[in-house]
């Protein structure tokens, strides 16, 4: 069974930083290209970021670019998302998310994990 | 930025009955269209990819059609256990991948 196990979350200060986690298992980890994808409080879904299936290639939405980080163990199976200087605007719940291919296009989302709340306040 | 807007917003309607949801895009988009599910409280589910091709399990009720800009999600029978929110989401722009704002069904 494909699976995306998400660890982390909490509540944090403005302009401090968290680590996400997320243990991917039922499929070869290092064969698909994974995200992050986010949900504010009774709003939508928004693409967060994305990292290739070797890690090398990592792209951001312009909401988080230069303040998050993206990365990947593929040793452990495990996506991290390293968020910095947090402002209130990025209260969410975020989800990891496999895509369907090592290819970094074309990318719908499933499996996703179960979501970790992330309150940003002061 | 390819923008993903969702008519209508909310749809009260009844188990049973037959239900079609709108999805246009900014610009083309080819058949480059998911759509998901989401329940209260619960982790979106894939249901559909490439406008019209379910996800494996996805029951045949649900079927999804279009292409270019204009895309639909027909629920045929609805089921006490589809009420949920419905998104649309387009990977033809990528990385920018976006979802619509979602389309709520309700129980009339």
């Amino acid at each position: 069974q494909v699976q995306m196990v998400a660890s982390g979350g909490g509540v944090v200060q403005p302009g401090t930083s968290l680590r996400l986690s997320c243990v991917g298992s039922g499929f070869t980890f290092d064969s698909y290209t994974l995200h992050w994808v986010r949900q504010a409080p009774r709003k939508g879904l928004e693409w967060v970021t994305l990292i290739s299936d070797d890690g090398l290639t990592k792209h951001y939405a312009d909401s988080v670019k230069g303040r998050f980080n993206i990365s990947r163990d593929n040793s452990k199976n495990t996506l991290f998302l390293e968020m910095n200087s947090l402002i209130t605007e990025d209260t969410a719940v975020y989800y990891c998310v496999k895509g369907p291919r090592a290819a970094m296009f074309f990318n719908w989302f499933d499996p996703w994990g179960q979501g970790l709340q992330v309150t940003v306040s002061s | 930025e390819i923008v993903m807007t969702q008519s209508p917003a909310t749809l009260s309607v009844s188990p049973g009955d037959r239900v079609t949801l709108s999805c246009r895009a900014s610009q083309s988009i080819s058949s480059h269209l998911a759509w998901y599910q989401q329940k209260p409280g619960q982790t979106p589910t894939f249901l559909v990819y490439d406008a019209s091709t379910r996800a494996l399990g996805v029951p045949a009720r649900f079927s999804g059609s279009g292409s270019g800009t204009d895309f639909t999600l027909t629920i045929s029978g609805l089921q006490s256990d589809d009420f949920a929110v419905y998104y649309c989401q387009q990977y033809h722009d990528w990385p920018l991948y976006t979802f619509g704002q979602g389309t709520k069904l309700e129980i009339k």
